[in-house]
C-alpha cells in the first residue's frame, strides 16, 4: 500500500473552503485515494474516494493531480461541525483489497468562527 | 438499519481479567475488522475477517482472539487484560469488493488498571 503524507494541522474560517492536501508519490496504478474523517471520540467516517478523475459527492470534492502523486480534499463551505481529523489513504479496490486500511496521523482541521 | 453496533461503550478491567467486546452489523457485509486507537494516535488493525469462518491477523494481534461464526457478528476477546491494552476499540465492516469504504461503529473505550 502506498504511503501518504499529510500536514499535521490546518485552520479554516467558517464558511470558507477547506483544502486538505495529501501526498502519495509512490501510489500504484491500481490504488485509489480514500478520505475518511474522525470527529472527536467517534468512529471514522468514509468521505470520498477516487482513482484518476476528480470526484464530488454531497460531502466533499476530491481533486487528484494528473500524475496521481497528490490529491486535495475540498470541503466547499466548512462549518464548525467539520472540525475533525482527516485521513488520506491509498489502497486498492475490489476483491484484492483485504480491507487493511492503514490510517496514518491525519490532518487535524480546526474550523474557526 | 442500525449499521455497526458495539457493546459495551465503556469498560474498566483489572489486569489479568478477560472480556469480550461485541460487534454486530446488519448490512450483510462480508468484511469485518477490529482496530484500536491509542490517545493521539491513528488506528491500528488488530484482526479482520473476510467472511464467516475466516479470520486473519492485522498489525497488532497479540493478546486478542477473534472468531466469525456468523456474517453479522465479530467479537473480540481479550485473553488476559494488560494496561497496554487501554485504548478505544473500533469495529468496522464493508462489502468485500468495497473494502476501502468501511463503516465504523461508535467504539468501546477500555481502561485496564
Amino acid at each position: 500500500d502506498a504511503k501518504t503524507t499529510q500536514p499535521t494541522s490546518m485552520d479554516c474560517a467558517e464558511g470558507r473552503a477547506a483544502n486538505l492536501p495529501c501526498n502519495h508519490s509512490t501510489i500504484s496504478g491500481n490504488e485509489y485515494v480514500y478520505w475518511y474523517r474522525q470527529i472527536h471520540s467517534q468512529g471514522p467516517q468514509y468521505i470520498i474516494h477516487g482513482l484518476k478523475n476528480n470526484e464530488t459527492n454531497e460531502m466533499a470534492s476530491l481533486i487528484i493531480t494528473e500524475d496521481r502523486k497528490s490529491s486535495t480534499l475540498i470541503l466547499p463551505h466548512a462549518t464548525l461541525r467539520d472540525t475533525a481529523v482527516y485521513y488520506c489513504i491509498a489502497d486498492v479496490e475490489g476483491s484484492s483489497n483485504t480491507g487493511k486500511l492503514i490510517f496514518g496521523q491525519g490532518t487535524t482541521l480546526q474550523v474557526k468562527p | 438499519n442500525a449499521g455497526v453496533t458495539q457493546t459495551p461503550k465503556f469498560q474498566v478491567l483489572k489486569t489479568g481479567q478477560s472480556m469480550t467486546l461485541q460487534c454486530a452489523q446488519d448490512m450483510n457485509h462480508e468484511y469485518m475488522s477490529w482496530y484500536r486507537q491509542d490517545p493521539g494516535m491513528g488506528l491500528r488493525l488488530i484482526h479482520y475477517s473476510v467472511g464467516a469462518g475466516i479470520t486473519d491477523q492485522g498489525e497488532v494481534p497479540n493478546g486478542y482472539n477473534v472468531s466469525r461464526s456468523t456474517t453479522e457478528d465479530f467479537p473480540l476477546r481479550l485473553l488476559s487484560a494488560a494496561p497496554s491494552q487501554t485504548s478505544v476499540y473500533f469495529c468496522a465492516s464493508s462489502y468485500i469488493g468495497r473494502a476501502g469504504r468501511q463503516f465504523f461503529g461508535p467504539g468501546t473505550r477500555l481502561t485496564v488498571l
